[in-house]
C-alpha cells in the first residue's frame, strides 16, 4: 500500500529538548516535504527536497532542519524547540513539485 | 502579498443544498498549478483534484465541480447536493515551478459543516 508515515504521531516535549520527527515513503518519490498546521493559518510549508541531498527551504524554515540522506526518508529536526513550534505537522511526498501530494497522518507536536 | 486566498472561513449549510467554496490566486507566471485538498474531522489530508494553468475546461466528478477562470484568477469549487460527509476543511493550493519560490503555497482553508 502507497503510504507516508510518520513517526510520532504525538509528541509532548520542553523547551530545548532536542527532536526529531522522521518521516518515511514507500512510493519511490523524488520531491518531499514537510508542513506545519496552525488554526487560521492553514498550512505552510517548512522544507522541501526536491531529491537526495537536495534541499530547500519553505515559508517558514526558521528553528528546523532537515535532512535528505536516502530517498525514501526526511526527517525533521528541532535542535531547539520552543513553544511557538507547537503545531500540527504533515509530512508530504509526490514524484515531483508539481504533482499530487501524498500527506503523512500528522505529528502533533506540544512544546511546554 | 497572499498568493492563495479563501475568503470564506466557515461555511454552514443544510444537507442537500448546494455550497461553492471561493479560491483566487496571484501569480505572475504563466506556468502553474492549482489543487484543492480536504481535511475531514479525522485530520488526514486528501487530494482533490489538480488543474494546470493551459487547461481551463470545467471539471466533474460526481458531486464535485471545479470552476477555473484564469481572467478572474479563481478556481472556486462547488459540491452540489452537500452531504454531512462533506463536512471538512477545504484548501486551495498553488504552485509556481518556475518562479523560485516554494513549489507549494496553501490557501488558509474552509471549514465546511453540512448540517442534517
Amino acid at each position: 500500500e502507497a503510504q507516508v508515515t510518520q513517526n510520532p504521531r504525538y509528541l509532548i516535549t520542553v523547551t530545548g529538548k532536542k527532536l526529531t520527527v522522521t518521516c518515511s515513503q514507500n512510493m519511490n518519490h523524488e520531491y518531499m516535504s514537510w508542513y506545519r498546521q496552525d488554526p487560521g493559518l492553514g498550512l505552510r510549508q517548512i522544507y522541501y527536497s526536491m531529491n537526495v541531498e537536495v534541499t530547500d527551504k519553505g515559508d517558514v524554515p526558521e528553528g528546523y532542519k532537515v535532512s535528505r540522506k536516502e530517498k525514501r526518508n526526511f526527517p525533521l529536526i528541532l535542535e531547539s524547540p520552543s513553544p511557538n513550534q507547537t503545531s500540527l505537522y504533515f509530512c508530504a511526498s509526490s514524484s515531483s513539485g508539481v504533482e499530487k501530494q501524498y500527506f503523512g497522518p500528522g505529528t502533533r507536536l506540544t512544546v511546554t | 502579498a497572499q498568493k492563495v486566498t479563501q475568503a470564506q472561513t466557515e461555511i454552514s449549510v443544510v444537507e442537500k443544498e448546494d455550497v461553492t467554496l471561493d479560491c483566487v490566486y496571484e501569480t505572475r507566471d504563466t506556468t502553474y498549478y492549482l489543487f484543492w485538498y480536504k481535511q475531514p474531522p479525522s485530520g488526514e489530508l486528501v487530494f482533490l483534484i489538480r488543474r494546470n494553468s493551459f487547461d481551463e475546461q470545467n471539471e466533474i466528478s460526481g458531486r464535485y465541480s471545479w470552476n477555473f477562470q484564469k481572467s478572474t484568477s479563481s478556481f472556486n469549487f462547488t459540491i452540489t447536493a452537500s452531504q454531512v460527509v462533506d463536512s471538512a476543511v477545504y484548501f486551495c493550493a498553488l504552485s509556481e515551478p518556475y518562479s523560485g519560490n516554494t513549489p507549494l503555497v496553501f490557501g488558509k482553508g474552509t471549514r465546511l459543516s453540512v448540517i442534517a
